[in-house]
């Protein structure tokens, strides 16, 4: 079955210093990969996706590549801020109508300023 | 608002009780999705609605948890006899449906369940 896998946190930061949140995956087929993100009291945001092989998803600052030959789709952004903290998940979709989304279980970043 | 709306926002209850849960999709939404969100487990993926039928009902825990969606929107998801381990955040997603690669399941807020 497919599953995503994220490196453990939590993790934290000063401001203006460089990110990256792993992220691999096991899955059959060529799914879509998602980053999600959940600010303090808030729900659910799509930050960003990439639906096929090399593309690179990217948002407010962040990119993610699609990594086939090494099923990953790490997070990075050059400088965070501290309206970055958050909870971040990564996430998996197979290409089939209307399927579920597999998550991670979610990294906490905490950006100090 | 236009948004994915869940009642209530919080729900407290006592060991054996039935709670239900509700979702209001986005309108003109036909796919709903409910999941939950606890420590240590992360996200995971209990039901998906197509339209009022739910093809794909894997996830659900047990046979204490069950939901139905009426009239192609609302969807409610009952949880029977609770049991501590159903403390939880219960998120409910949709999708305007189809297969497009452009699909994206829009999340509401949650219901924060606590189960004495």
């Amino acid at each position: 079955g497919n599953s995503v896998t994220q490196m453990e946190g939590p993790v934290t930061l000063s401001e203006e210093a460089f990110l990256t949140i792993n992220c691999t995956y096991t899955a059959t087929g060529y799914p879509s990969l998602f980053w999600y993100v959940q600010y303090p009291g808030e729900g659910l945001q799509l930050l960003l996706k990439a639906t096929k092989a090399d593309d690179k998803g990217s948002n407010k600052g962040f990119e993610a590549t699609y990594r086939k030959e090494t099923t990953s789709f790490h997070l990075e952004k050059g400088s965070v801020q501290v309206s970055d903290s958050a909870v971040y998940f990564c996430a998996l979709r197979d290409t089939g109508a209307n399927s579920k989304l597999t998550f991670g279980k979610g990294i906490t970043l905490s950006v100090r300023p | 608002g236009a948004g994915v709306s869940q009642s209530p926002s919080n729900k407290v209850t006592e060991k054996g009780k039935d709670v239900e849960l509700r979702c209001d999709p986005i309108s003109g939404h036909t796919a709903l999705y409910w999941y939950r969100q606890s420590l240590g487990q992360g996200l995971e993926f209990l039901i998906y609605f197509q339209g009022n039928s739910a093809p794909d009902k894997s996830g659900l825990p047990s046979d204490r948890f069950s939901a139905e969606r009426t009239g192609g929107s609302v969807s409610t998801l009952t949880i029977q006899r609770t049991q501590q381990e159903d403390s939880a955040v219960y998120l409910c997603a949709s999708e305007l449906g189809g297969q497009g690669l452009l699909r994206e399941q829009f999340f509401g807020p949650g219901t924060r369940l606590t189960v004495l």
